[in-house]
């Protein structure tokens, strides 16, 4: 696609549920950025693919936390048993590659949890 | 301790100022990039740099390797400029930076 693109735009959901979060990435980029935005910060490092494979999820808060991105396209990042502490904006980035390349950043979904 | 440390945190201007928001890094960043976030929460990429300089419009980016220390700056500064400007330090994944809130007023 032209750009990286997200949804859902907003999620509002109650504490326990769980909740999947897309990311469709620009089509010529084999890698893909999970972060994560809390309110008045700057963002944070989750997780990144490079295309199905996911070298590093050290960024992951915990192991309520999961992404797939199964055939190095587009990628879902699940939060189980929501807490009021993952409220947050839930942005994903992708790039040609890794290395120093520009990264292109979605819209974002922001996460609130009652 | 954050490996980019970046400063000022606020920073308010009249229209038509010249701004400079400085950008300190640790070792094992490659690439430091520039991004800008607007009001409504979008994140622009504005600078990709690993050495020397790089301008778009009033906007510019230094770098300096060996002190490990980049710089964003912004001529004839303008009301549409007011947004918050993150640097990040790429290594295999970004380290962003605090940011910098810079409103400018007319």
């Amino acid at each position: 696609g032209a750009g990286v693109s997200q949804s859902p735009r907003y999620k509002v959901t109650k504490r326990g549920q769980d909740v999947t979060l897309r990311c469709d990435p620009i089509s010529s980029h084999a890698t893909l950025y999970w972060y994560q935005q809390a309110l008045g910060q700057g963002p944070e490092f989750l997780t990144y693919f490079n295309y199905e494979a996911q070298p590093d999820k050290s960024g992951l808060p915990s192991d309520r936390f999961s992404a797939e991105r199964p055939e190095g396209s587009i990628s879902t990042l699940t939060i189980q048993r929501t807490e009021q502490r993952d409220s947050a904006m839930y942005r994903c980035a992708s790039s040609f590659s890794t290395g120093g390349e520009t990264q292109y950043f979605g819209p974002g979904t922001r996460l609130l949890v009652l | 301790k954050n490996e980019v440390e970046q400063s000022p945190q606020n920073l308010t201007a009249q229209e038509g100022e010249f701004i400079t928001i400085n950008c300190s890094y640790s070792v094992g960043i490659s690439a430091l990039h520039w991004l800008q976030q607007h009001p409504g929460g979008g994140i622009v990429s504005l600078f990709m740099l690993s050495s020397g300089k790089k301008k778009h419009g009033r906007l510019i980016a230094t770098i300096n390797i060996q002190e490990k220390h980049s710089s964003l700056h912004i001529t004839a500064s303008h009301p549409r400029d007011s947004a918050v400007y993150i640097c990040a330090g790429n290594t295999d994944k970004l380290i962003f930076g605090t940011g910098t809130r810079l409103q400018v007023f007319p």
